[in-house]
């Protein structure tokens, strides 16, 4: 089946530093998936952070960049400067149904932690 | 305000007994969705209705069952609970349109059974 395979566990990055959170997938009943970044801030539900549904195109949003590489199956999330309100649970997913982003695999997850 | 409302935050059951956790959307969404996550694993999609009707059930226990009374409430009725039940539930919504749609979330239920 597919899968989405991400940085584990928790990241810690300082104020203004930068961030990359790898994400690899695996999608077994399409050739080029739908990817998404969610983000998941603390008492909160997942909201959309970016997606892109064009390999070789780059999705944007807060800062935030992820380039969809199909050479490498991957969409690895980066930003120059990091904030302390960016301090959240991020999570990479595909989605494989040719008429629907709905049914989501996910990541498991990481959680970043931006100190002052 | 939040838009997806789950209900209750937190839940603490007792193995063998049964639970519903509540879901209601007020963003006008015609599909609603439950996704889980038990510790140390990514979510995993559970079931997706639209105009109230199960168009996809990944669950293979019936312990799992849907109920949409109205069509913005998706609730999670779980029968005879394990421990391994335990995780958190999150509901979600999209407005269905081809290749499009973007999930809403709830702020999810915590479920522990004892």
């Amino acid at each position: 089946g597919d899968s989405v395979t991400q940085t584990e566990g928790q990241v810690t990055v300082s104020e203004s530093k930068s961030l990359i959170i790898n994400c690899t997938y695996s999608a077994t009943s399409i050739a080029y998936p739908n990817l998404f970044w969610y983000v998941r801030y603390p008492g909160e539900g997942l909201q959309l952070l970016l997606k892109v549904i064009t390999a070789g195109q780059k999705g944007s949003s807060r800062g935030f960049e992820a380039t969809y590489n199909k050479e490498t199956t991957s969409f690895h999330l980066q930003k120059a400067s990091v904030q302390e309100s960016d301090s959240a649970v991020y999570y990479c997913a595909l989605s494989d149904l040719g008429g629907s982003n709905a049914k989501l695999t996910f990541g498991k997850g990481t959680k970043l932690s931006v100190k002052s | 305000d939040p838009k997806i409302i789950q209900k209750p935050k937190y839940l603490v059951a007792v193995t063998g007994s049964e639970k519903i956790l509540i879901c209601e959307q007020y963003l006008g969404h015609n599909a609603m969705y439950w996704y889980r996550q038990s510790a140390k694993k990514p979510l995993e999609f559970m079931f997706s209705y639209s105009y109230q009707k199960l168009m996809d059930n990944q669950t293979a226990s019936s312990r799992f069952q849907p109920q949409s009374s109205k069509k913005n409430h998706l609730d999670l009725q779980i029968t005879a609970l394990k421990p391994d039940d335990s995780a958190t539930y999150f509901c979600a919504s999209s407005q269905v349109r081809e290749g499009a749609e973007t999930l809403y979330f709830g702020s999810g239920t915590r479920l522990t059974v004892l």
